[in-house]
């Protein structure tokens, strides 16, 4: 399997537009996460979705941001309109089910700047 | 207070000791707890998980998990240069709905 699939790698944008991130899970996983990881925040949970439906948004900062899953091999992470104070590098992740909630495989990230 | 510490380091070792990493939980209810990789540069990588109090060993790692004093460890034996990198300790809160990660902490061997 290629692992969990995440584009672009860089994404350099100048304050105030929009940024869109792409990520295609493992095949068969049914969990797929969105992380967020800074130096001074750590890495953080923004949302997940469970057989493509959102169950918990509760780690999204503000409505700037939103996430879909419109099937089981796509999500996309949008920001709109972005802020420097948004550059950071973007994970998403998957696993394989409700009793592998934790053991989660990474893509490669995003790292997203935000001029 | 934060759902999961860490002592962020930096650790240092000698090549061929034992690392001990540690870490504390808040909610008493966790019932699953994870140790990740991540090295410079690159994605966090799973490498132990506990579930029951005690011990659970792979290889050169152990995991140790106290829930009587919400409190889990890894210890990495025979630490080699490969090692260096920050490990993760994250949570599975009782809710079940929320995954918690803490800061790392920066592990160096040194050869």
């Amino acid at each position: 399997d290629a692992g969990v699939i995440q584009s672009p790698r860089h994404e350099v944008t100048e304050m105030g537009q929009e940024v869109t991130l792409r990520c295609k899970p493992i095949s068969g996983h049914d969990y797929l996460f969105w992380y967020r990881q800074t130096m001074m925040r750590g890495l953080e949970l923004l949302i997940y979705f469970n057989n493509n439906v959102p169950i918990d948004d509760s780690g999204m900062p503000e409505d700037r941001f939103s996430a879909k899953m419109p099937n089981a091999s796509f999500s996309t992470l949008k920001i709109q309109p972005s802020e420097p104070r948004d550059s950071a590098v973007y994970f998403c992740a998957s696993s394989p089910g409700t009793r592998f909630f934790g053991e989660q495989f990474f893509g490669p990230g995003t790292r997203l700047t935000v001029l | 207070q934060k759902e999961v510490e860490q002592n962020s380091g930096p650790l240092s070792v000698p090549e061929g000791a034992i690392a001990s990493l540690n870490c504390t939980y808040s909610d008493r209810g966790s019932q699953s707890f994870f140790w990740y990789r991540q090295y410079s540069g690159k994605s966090p990588e799973l490498i132990m998980f506990i579930y029951s109090n005690g011990d659970k060993e792979d290889g050169r790692f152990t995991a140790q998990l106290n829930k009587a004093s919400q409190y889990v460890s890894l210890l990495i034996r025979d630490s080699q240069p490969s090692d260096s990198a920050t490990y993760l300790c994250a949570v599975n809160p009782n809710t079940g709905n929320q995954f918690y990660f803490g800061t790392g902490t920066s592990l160096t061997v040194i050869p």
